[in-house]
């Protein structure tokens, strides 16, 4: 079955950038959306972006100047850079997958980004 | 920015019993683009409703989505043990993409 897997750092200092790659196994990237979600320990659930399989993207407005991402068909990756970070950054960040943007119907498992000098 | 307001916070109810949820949108959101997730404690949420109404894969037929314009309802019917769980709904129309604050469902 098709599984994504999150991989990057668990800690970053303040002003630096997160950077995080999921990874696709199973299944093809083509053809769909895949996005990327987080959640402050404790709280509820912020979509931060959508990339489509072609390099077009939608970011959620508050956080569209800090953030980009990218595809890379050929590894069955794609990656989230979200910079400037500070301690309001500190979540649990989820890529998921989906036939339109924002809705994941196949999520990976999260990992904790703590900022934190 | 579309502001999802759920209710209750939390419902106490027992197995075997009814859920009803509810999600109100600061403005009309198409049926089309609402979506209801279930999260247990240290999992990714994992979707169980989209456009409202239609169930997603492996959902099982006791959940079932309602509403229109600016309501919306997630109705559990017969809880079972593995039902308890955060509940969030999400429109995914608009650019935000917001999701609600989530209602607790617990056992009483």
């Amino acid at each position: 079955q098709v599984l994504l897997q999150v991989s990057g750092p668990g800690l970053v200092k303040p002003s630096e950038t997160l950077s995080l790659t999921c990874t696709v196994s199973g299944g093809s990237i083509s053809g769909y959306y895949w996005n990327w979600i987080r959640q402050p320990p404790g709280k509820g659930l912020e979509w931060i972006g959508s990339i489509y399989y072609s390099g077009s993207t939608d970011f959620t407005p508050s956080l569209s100047s800090r953030v980009t991402m990218s595809v890379d068909t050929s590894k069955n990756q794609f990656s989230l850079k979200l910079n400037s970070v500070t301690a309001a950054d500190t979540a649990v960040y989820y890529c998921g997958r989906s036939r339109v943007p924002g809705a994941p119907g196949l999520w990976g498992q999260g990992t904790l980004v703590t900022v934190s000098s | 920015e579309i502001v999802l307001t759920q209710s209750p916070g939390t419902l106490s109810l027992s197995p075997g019993e009814r859920a009803t949820l509810s999600c109100r949108a600061s403005q009309s959101v198409s049926s089309n683009y609402l979506a209801w997730y279930q999260q247990k404690p240290g999992q990714a949420p994992r979707l169980l409703i989209y456009g409202t109404s239609s169930r997603a894969t492996g959902t099982p037929d006791r959940f079932s989505g309602s509403g229109s314009g600016t309501d919306f309802t997630l109705t559990i019917n017969r809880l079972e043990p593995e039902d308890f769980a955060v509940y969030y709904c999400q429109q995914y129309i608009k650019s935000t993409r917001t999701f609600g604050q989530g209602t607790k469902v617990e056992i009483k």
